[in-house]
């Protein structure tokens, strides 16, 4: 079945860098689009960054561009989120997810997300 | 694009019908509306996509309907396993967003 776990998590000052990994198995990790989410402690879900299934095709939601890198090893069935310059406000659970269906071309994405991981915490505090 | 969804906590008996609504703050093209159902310390799982279509595996007492600005989520029968919170998220623009979220309680 597929699994999907995060890693690479931990407390950070402000001003930091993290490199946030998510494992793949069960499934054609090179076929399909991949997704970051994050959720604050005890708050909503906030969509972070999405990348094709070859690498070629990145997204960013406008609070992390510039600041925030996604990337991925498809010979090591692996996502990264590389997290610089960071603030209390992205202090937050970092989910990953696998888009629904795999994709091609120009429709390289559903931005349906299943399924997600657990995710990895990330505090930003000094 | 902003999504509300309303109430923020909602009561059920056991066996009655939770309504859920979320609402765009404008048209959602297509349908592109998904609902997720996230249990306590659990990740969220996918419920419903294309606004009425049941994700792989979820039970039928979920359904799904709306279309432009408005979409609802419907619990024919409330189960105790239901307890949840719930979001709605529109993809057919990005930024990807979700709404506030509905918290499923048991009355």
């Amino acid at each position: 079945q597929v699994q999907l776990v995060e890693f690479g998590g931990g407390v950070v000052q402000p001003g930091g860098s993290l490199r946030l990994s998510c494992a793949a198995s069960g499934f054609s990790f090179s076929t399909y689009a991949m997704h970051w989410v994050r959720q604050a402690p005890g708050k909503g879900l906030e969509w972070v960054a999405v990348i094709s299934y070859d690498g070629s095709d990145k997204v960013y939601t406008d609070s992390v561009k510039g600041r925030y890198t996604i990337s991925r090893d498809n010979s090591k069935n692996t996502l990264y989120l590389q997290l610089n310059s960071l603030r209390a406000e992205d202090s937050a659970v970092y989910h990953c997810a696998k888009d629904q269906f795999s994709g091609s071309g120009i429709h390289w994405a559903t931005n349906r997300l299943d399924p997600w991981g657990q995710g990895t915490l990330v505090a930003v505090s000094s | 694009i902003v999504m509300t969804q309303s109430p923020a906590t909602l009561a059920v008996s056991p066996g009655e019908r939770a309504t859920l609504s979320c609402r765009a703050s404008q048209s959602v093209s297509n349908s592109f509306l998904a609902w997720y159902q996230q249990k306590p310390g659990q990740a969220p799982r996918l419920l419903i996509y294309d606004a009425s279509t049941r994700a792989t595996g979820i039970p039928a007492r979920f359904s799904g309907s709306g279309s432009g600005t408005e979409f609802t989520l419907t619990i024919s029968s409330l189960q105790s396993e239901d307890v949840a919170v719930y979001y709605c998220q529109q993809y057919s623009r990005w930024p990807l967003t979700f709404g506030g979220g509905t918290k499923v309680e048991i009355k």
